[in-house]
C-alpha cells in the first residue's frame, strides 16, 4: 500500500529566500507524481505533475524533481514571496492503480 | 468561468439526518471524485466514476452513496450522518483516470 510522507508539516521562511519541501513515497512504482497548493478554504490547484519517466519538471519559479529508486521528490521555490504562502501537497498514482494517494502536505508561510 | 463548482459550500447539520451535495463540471472531463479532507488535513479519495461508470470506492461506509446522472454531475448523498463524517469533501474531475484533477471549492460539513 502506497503511503506519502511530506516533511516538514510546516516552513515559515522570510521573503526572498528559496526553499525546498520533500516529499517521500514507499513504493517507487509509480505512474505519475504531482504537486498541489492549497490556500486556505480553498481546493487543490495542480502545480507540477512529472510522469514516471521524467526527472523534473519547472515552472516559472517552481521545480519539481524526481527521484524514483530512492522514492523521494522535492519542490523547490525560488525567491519566495508572501503570495507562495499554503499548503503544498504531494500525490502520486500507483502503476496500474487510478488512486492519486495524497501526502499531509507541507503548510509554507512565506514572511514579509 | 470553466470550473468544478460544488453546493453547498458549508452544511451543518444534526446527527442522523440525510443531506446531499451536488457537483458540476463543465470541463467536459470524462473522470470525477469526491474526496474527503479530515480535521488534520489530510485529503483521501473516497469515489472516482468514469463516463457514469464507478471506477473506485474506498471502503467508506454504505451511508454514502454517490450517484452520476450524466458525465457532467456527480453528487454525494450521505444517510445517517454521524459526528465522525464532520469533514470538508472536496469534487474534482479530470480528463481522464489517471489525468490530473481539477478541485471544487469544498464543502465544509459539520454534524452536530
Amino acid at each position: 500500500k502506497q503511503e506519502v510522507t511530506q516533511i516538514p508539516a510546516a516552513l515559515s521562511v522570510p521573503e526572498g529566500e528559496n526553499l525546498v519541501l520533500n516529499c517521500s513515497f514507499t513504493d517507487s512504482a509509480i505512474y505519475n507524481l504531482q504537486w498541489f497548493r492549497q490556500d486556505p478554504g480553498k481546493g487543490l490547484t495542480s502545480l507540477l505533475l512529472i510522469q514516471s519517466s521524467q526527472r523534473e519538471q519547472t515552472s516559472g519559479r517552481l521545480n519539481a524533481s524526481l527521484d524514483k529508486s530512492s522514492g523521494r521528490s522535492t519542490l523547490y521555490i525560488a525567491a519566495s514571496q508572501p503570495g507562495d504562502s499554503a499548503t503544498y501537497l504531494c500525490a502520486c498514482i500507483q502503476g496500474g492503480s487510478e488512486k492519486l494517494v495524497f501526502g499531509k502536505g507541507t503548510k509554507l508561510t512565506v514572511n514579509p | 468561468d470553466t470550473a468544478v463548482s460544488q453546493t453547498p459550500k458549508y452544511l451543518v447539520t444534526q446527527m442522523g439526518n440525510d443531506k446531499s451535495i451536488k457537483c458540476e463540471q463543465n470541463l467536459g472531463h470524462d473522470t470525477m471524485y469526491w474526496y474527503k479532507q479530515d480535521s488534520k488535513k489530510f485529503l483521501k479519495i473516497m469515489f472516482s466514476y468514469n463516463n457514469k461508470e464507478l471506477i473506485i470506492n474506498e471502503t467508506v461506509p454504505n451511508r454514502f452513496s454517490p450517484k452520476s446522472p450524466d458525465k457532467a454531475h456527480l453528487n454525494l448523498h450521505i444517510n445517517s450522518l454521524e459526528l465522525g463524517d464532520s469533514a470538508v469533501y472536496f469534487c474534482a474531475s479530470s480528463q481522464d483516470l489517471r489525468g490530473t484533477p481539477f478541485f471544487g471549492q469544498g464543502t465544509r460539513l459539520t454534524v452536530v
